[in-house]
């Protein structure tokens, strides 16, 4: 697509329950990111995938996070039994090849999904 | 390990020149990004440097200094439109963000 897509937009769901956010990459991107960002905090670094997998999970906060991707294309991020502290914007962005930044890969970013946990 | 400084708030005036300053650690180093981020929406990319010195984009330029793991961004002739959050990032295999700079510019 033109740019990153992420659904649900918004989310609002009761405390325990597990949540599932999606992204679309722009099309041909091969490199593609998660990011946590709380209310007025910065971006926090997740999972970087290059093509399917995952060669840094580092940023990931617990084991109730996971996140996988297919196809090269389509990722989804999921929360296990979520808690008030996992209320944030998830940003996931895209860039055209992994393992390096240079001008030439940029990192785009989708409009994010805004999860609320109560 | 990353570590990535900033400023968290700035203040201007509609007109005048501001320097964000961003000071860096990081285990990788393929180039430092500065993204603008207006308050509900996605961070768009607003430069990179990669080799020291200074980078010039309109009213936006960016130094970089590699070898003091610094960097600046300059917005010269401030517009209310440029109230936004700013962040410095950097990395070697993906982009790790320092905390932003919320920059508020005022009549």
């Amino acid at each position: 697509g033109a740019g990153v897509s992420q659904s649900p937009s918004n989310k609002v769901t009761e405390k325990g329950k597990d949540v599932e956010l999606r992204c679309d990459p722009i099309s041909g991107h091969t490199a593609l990111y998660w990011y946590r960002q709380r209310l007025g905090q910065g971006l926090e670094f997740l999972i970087y995938f290059q093509g399917n997998s995952a060669p840094d999970k580092s940023g990931l906060p617990s084991d109730r996070f996971s996140a996988e991707r297919t196809g090269e294309s389509v990722s989804t991020l999921t929360i296990q039994r979520t808690q008030q502290e996992d209320s944030a914007v998830y940003l996931c962005a895209s860039s055209l090849v992994g393992g390096g930044m240079s001008s030439g890969n940029t990192i785009y970013f989708g409009e994010g999904s805004w999860l609320t946990v109560v | 390990g990353q570590n990535i400084d900033q400023p968290t708030e700035m203040t201007a005036t509609e007109g005048a020149i501001v320097q964000i300053n961003c000071t860096y650690q990081t285990s990788g180093f393929n180039g430092l990004f500065w993204y603008q981020q207006h308050a509900g929406e996605a961070p768009t990319f607003l430069s990179y440097n990669v080799l020291d010195g200074l980078e010039e984009k309109g009213r936006f330029s960016s130094f970089l200094s590699r070898s003091k793991g610094y960097s600046y961004l300059l917005l010269k002739e401030l517009q209310m439109k440029d109230s936004a959050s700013y962040l410095c990032g950097t990395g070697a295999n993906n982009l790790f963000f320092g905390t932003g700079t919320r920059l508020t510019v005022i009549p």
